[in-house]
């Protein structure tokens, strides 16, 4: 079945450090990708997407790549600030699998980074 | 707008009472889903209905049942609460088009004694 390998945390990193959170894939089909970002005692919010191989989401200064050949969607940010400490899940979801659109999940990073 | 509104937000129980989760969204989606999420697992799907009038098992389904009311709503039902039903439950609501995004609610933290 489809699933999701992400990096393990946590991640601690001071203010204005560059981010990468790895996130590989397996997937029957061509899934659409995306982030997720848990804050404290929140539920989830969407943080960017892809669609389709090669395009690339971006929000709040995070971008991630659709990489089909290597079936990865690696989450970066230039510089992080302390209010980006959350948890960060990556998804996807395989219409191929057939029913409604299911997402599968990694399990979480949470990123901590520090004044 | 509310978008996904869950009640309540927090609840103690006891081993062997019962209770139900209560999800209600605004957004005129056709699915909605019930997660758990426990330390080191991620989240995983207990069940999920793709429309008024279906629901089936996800990843987790033993010890609990749903029923989904209408379009808005979505219930998570415990019959007999367990220590091992512990965990953040999400309900989750989204269309059914693979390339849109599930919107979450602000979860329930619940604790079995």
């Amino acid at each position: 079945g489809d699933s999701v390998t992400q990096m393990e945390g946590p991640v601690t990193l001071s203010e204005e450090a560059f981010l990468t959170i790895n996130c590989t894939y397996t997937a029957t089909g061509y899934p659409s990708l995306f982030w997720y970002v848990q804050y404290p005692g929140e539920g989830l919010q969407l943080l960017l997407k892809a669609t389709k191989a090669d395009d690339k989401g971006s929000n709040k200064g995070f971008e991630a790549t659709y990489r089909k050949e290597t079936t990865s969607f690696h989450l970066e940010k230039g510089s992080v600030q302390v209010s980006d400490s959350a948890v960060y899940f990556c998804a996807l979801s395989d219409p191929t699998q057939g029913g409604s659109e299911k997402l599968v999940f990694g399990k979480g990073t949470k990123l901590t980074v520090n004044p | 707008n509310a978008g996904v509104t869950q009640t309540p937000k927090f609840q103690v129980l006891k081993t062997g009472q019962s209770m139900t989760l209560q999800c209600a969204q605004d957004m005129n989606h056709n699915s909605m889903y019930w997660y758990r999420q426990d330390p080191g697992m991620g989240l995983r799907l207990i069940y999920y209905s793709a429309s008024e009038g279906t629901t089936d098992k996800g990843e987790v389904p033993n010890g609990y049942n749903v029923s989904r009311l209408n379009k808005r709503e979505f219930s998570l039902r415990l019959e007999s609460a367990a220590p091992s039903q512990t965990s953040v439950y999400f309900c989750a609501s989204g269309l059914v088009r693979g390339n849109q995004p599930q919107h979450f609610g602000d979860g329930t933290r619940l604790s079995i004694l």
